[in-house]
């Protein structure tokens, strides 16, 4: 079977830095995905990572340890636009997602 | 390039009764999935289609059923309803079956069952 855990609330201010972890356990492994979710809006695709190591994608940046099964979406300069749900998801397309983590920023 | 489009987005139906409910994948891309979320809580996988064809399915019960049609476009179908359906359904399509690429997902329907 396949596991998923992630924080289900974090709150960090405007400007800031912010790491959502999550930690994952599976049969078998494709990937991992991180999805930003807006409140009543559809999870829009973040980051992708299938090896080992950081990816940078402007603010956002997401690191994947296969060996530890443990990833995390790192989040820059923090607007109020990036009060979202964070969703971690393991698998290829039939994905495994975790609970979400609900990001809330505070000016 | 028009997304993945859901319909309807809000539904209300009664315990036992039965639900269609409707998608439209992104254009070019032939594989559909579907997956329940409940409030607070991540997407769980439903099933997949590609070709028209289950290719795929979660841990849900024989009376959530699905169709595809030939222009990719993707029906699920849920019988005798109950009350912990009341979720957000979203339809997530991709332009092929069993890669990594990411899924694009519709704004989802959400049914209330009272």
């Amino acid at each position: 079977g396949q596991n998923i855990d992630q924080p289900t609330e974090m709150t960090a201010t405007e400007g800031a830095i912010v790491q959502i972890n999550c930690t994952y356990q599976t049969s078998g492994f494709n990937g991992l995905f991180w999805y930003q979710q807006h409140a009543g809006e559809a999870p829009t695709f973040l980051s992708y990572n299938v090896l080992d190591g950081l990816e940078e994608k402007g603010r956002f940046s997401s690191f994947l340890s296969r060996s530890k099964g443990y990833s995390y979406l790192l989040l820059k300069e923090l607007q109020m636009k990036d009060s979202a749900s964070y969703l971690c998801a393991v698998g290829a397309q039939k994905l495994v997602f975790g609970q979400g983590t609900r990001l809330t920023i505070n000016p | 390039e028009t997304g993945v489009t859901q319909s309807p987005t809000h539904l209300i139906k009664t315990r036992g009764q039965q639900v269609t409910l409707r998608c439209s994948s992104q254009s070019g891309h032939n594989t559909v999935s579907w997956y329940q979320q409940a409030l607070g809580q991540g997407p769980q996988f439903i099933f997949q289609y590609y070709r028209e064809e289950e290719n795929g399915r979660g841990n849900f019960p024989p009376r959530f059923s699905g169709l595809q049609f030939p222009n990719y476009s993707s029906e699920l179908n849920v019988n005798a309803l109950e009350l912990d359906d009341s979720a957000l359904y979203l339809c997530a399509s991709s332009p092929r079956q069993g890669d990594n690429s990411p899924l694009h997902f519709g704004n989802g329907t959400r049914l209330t069952v009272t």
